[in-house]
């Protein structure tokens, strides 16, 4: 079975520039989250998407938005990027509405805005 | 609202055994994990324990769990220079998108 892939794995921007940030989920998982990590921190939870819809979103403001498509892969888009936007963005996959115990994360982009 | 401490660093040598702690605020968490995580890369998925267990062992880890004092550890017996890396614990929302909370991580560093 197939992990869960992100793309790109780097990115450089520019302060003020829109960026998006994609992930496709593993096989058989139907939701999908997004976390932030900035240097020597751990992961913050930005939002989750279950069915193509938004179900639970973190203390992120509203220029960070995401979807999430039919065929449960997501997007994270980033608008006006601040410097301090500059991180590893995670993308986790699990299966939603079960007993399933653990999330599958991906290897990250790693954005930084200059 | 939930908050995960973990120990910044931690050193060992190679052998022995390390132990990770971890101190939780959530009493209503149901799972916790830990993660680790290598130089440059994403976070694995090591092992976990459901709330009404006090203890799980998965070949070289031990998770140990004390509800009342809502504190967690992780324990590597025969550490080796490949576990070096970051360890991060985390915690469950029981409300929302049962996202989770994690813990700064902790670096443990295997001498050889």
């Amino acid at each position: 079975e197939t992990g869960v892939t992100q793309s790109p794995t780097h990115l450089i921007k520019t302060r003020g520039q829109q960026v998006t940030l994609r992930c496709s989920s593993q096989s058989g998982h139907n939701t999908v989250s997004w976390y932030q990590q900035a240097l020597g921190q751990g992961p913050q939870f930005i939002f989750q998407y279950y069915r193509e819809e938004e179900n639970g979103r973190g203390n992120f403001p509203p220029r960070f938005s995401g979807l999430q498509f039919p065929n449960y892969s997501s997007e994270l888009n980033v608008n006006a990027l601040e410097l301090d936007d500059s991180a590893l963005y995670l993308c986790a996959s699990w299966r939603g509405g079960s007993a399933n115990y653990g999330y599958t994360f991906g290897s990250g982009t790693r954005l930084t805005v200059v | 609202g939930e908050d995960v401490e973990q120990s910044l660093f931690l050193s060992v040598r190679e052998g022995d055994s390390s132990v990770i702690n971890c101190t939780y605020t959530d009493s209503s968490s149901t799972y916790l994990y830990w993660y680790k995580q290598e130089p440059g890369a994403g976070l694995q998925l090591l092992t976990y324990i459901f709330s009404n267990m006090d203890m799980k062992q998965d070949q070289r880890l031990t998770v140990l769990l004390n509800k009342k004092d809502k504190h967690l550890s992780l324990r590597i017996a025969d550490t080796q220079t490949g576990d070096s890396a970051i360890y991060f614990c985390a915690e469950r929302s029981q409300t929302g998108a049962n996202n989770l909370f994690f813990g700064t991580g902790t670096r443990l560093t295997v001498i050889p």
